[in-house]
C-alpha cells in the first residue's frame, strides 16, 4: 500500500513567485496535516483537515500561506507571494481519525526560495 | 502553551548497547505520545504511539514508557545497531501534535 505522497520533493524559487506543493494521504484515512519544519522551529503543524474541512489553521504563518482539500484524495499547500523565510521543508501527513491515530508522514518537500 | 523537551540532543554509543532517549513535556493533559524516526533528508516514520491511559508499548527491540504524571516517556533501544542511527523525535498531543527538537543518535560499528 503507498503511503502519503508528496509533490514534487524539491522546489527552488524566486521570491515573489507562487508555490504550490501537493499530497496524496493515504487511502481511508480522513485526517490530513501539514506540517513544517526548519532548523530554527523544528516541526510546527501549519494546518489540519478532517473530512476535508479544515478544523485548525492557527498554525499558518500569515495570508500568503493558504491549503485546500477538495477532496480526501487531495490536498494543497500554496505560497503566495514566496519569501526566503519560507524555505524549509514542508510534510504532509494522515491519520484514520485525528489525532488519537497514529500519523504517517509523507517525505517531504524541500522548498528554497531565493 | 505545551512544551516538549528531549534530553540529550545528541548520543553516539557503540554497537550493541542498549540506550535510553527522554523526552519530557510540561502539560500532563494529553491524549497520546507518539516517537518518530527521521533519517537524513527523510521523513518521519512513527514507531510507537501511547495512548494516555497507557504505561508503555513495544515494538521489537523498541519500548516506550509514559508517565504522564510527572511529564516524561522514554524510549529504550535494546542491543543498538548502526542502523538504528537516526533522529528520534517525541511528538505530544495535546489538541495538535507539538514535538520536540529530537535526539540524534549514532550507533558506531
Amino acid at each position: 500500500d503507498a503511503g502519503v505522497i508528496q509533490s514534487p520533493r524539491h522546489e527552488v524559487t524566486e521570491m515573489g513567485q507562487e508555490v504550490t506543493l501537493r499530497c496524496k494521504p493515504i487511502s481511508g484515512h480522513n485526517s490530513l496535516f501539514w506540517y513544517r519544519q526548519t532548523m530554527m522551529r523544528g516541526l510546527e503543524l501549519l494546518i489540519y483537515f478532517n473530512n476535508n474541512v479544515p478544523i485548525d489553521d492557527s498554525g499558518m504563518p500569515e495570508d500568503r500561506f493558504s491549503a485546500k482539500m477538495p477532496n480526501a484524495s487531495f490536498s494543497t499547500l500554496k505560497i503566495q507571494p514566496s519569501e526566503p523565510r519560507d524555505s524549509a521543508v514542508y510534510f504532509c501527513a494522515s491519520s484514520a481519525g485525528g489525532f488519537s491515530y497514529e500519523q504517517y508522514f509523507g517525505p517531504g518537500t524541500r522548498l528554497t526560495v531565493t | 502553551k505545551q512544551e516538549v523537551t528531549q534530553i540529550p540532543a545528541a548520543l553516539s554509543v557503540p554497537e550493541g548497547e542498549n540506550l535510553v532517549l527522554n523526552c519530557s513535556f510540561t502539560d500532563s493533559a494529553i491524549y497520546n505520545l507518539q516517537w518518530f524516526r527521521q533519517d537524513p533528508g527523510k521523513g518521519l516514520t512513527s514507531l510507537l504511539l501511547i495512548q494516555s491511559s497507557q504505561r508503555e508499548q513495544t515494538s521489537g527491540r523498541l519500548n516506550a514508557s509514559l508517565d504522564k504524571s510527572s511529564g516524561r516517556s522514554t524510549l529504550y533501544i535494546a542491543a543498538s545497531q548502526p542502523g538504528d542511527s537516526a533522529t528520534y523525535l517525541c511528538a505530544v498531543n495535546a489538541q495538535k501534535l507539538v514535538f520536540g527538537q529530537g535526539t540524534r543518535l549514532t550507533i558506531n560499528p
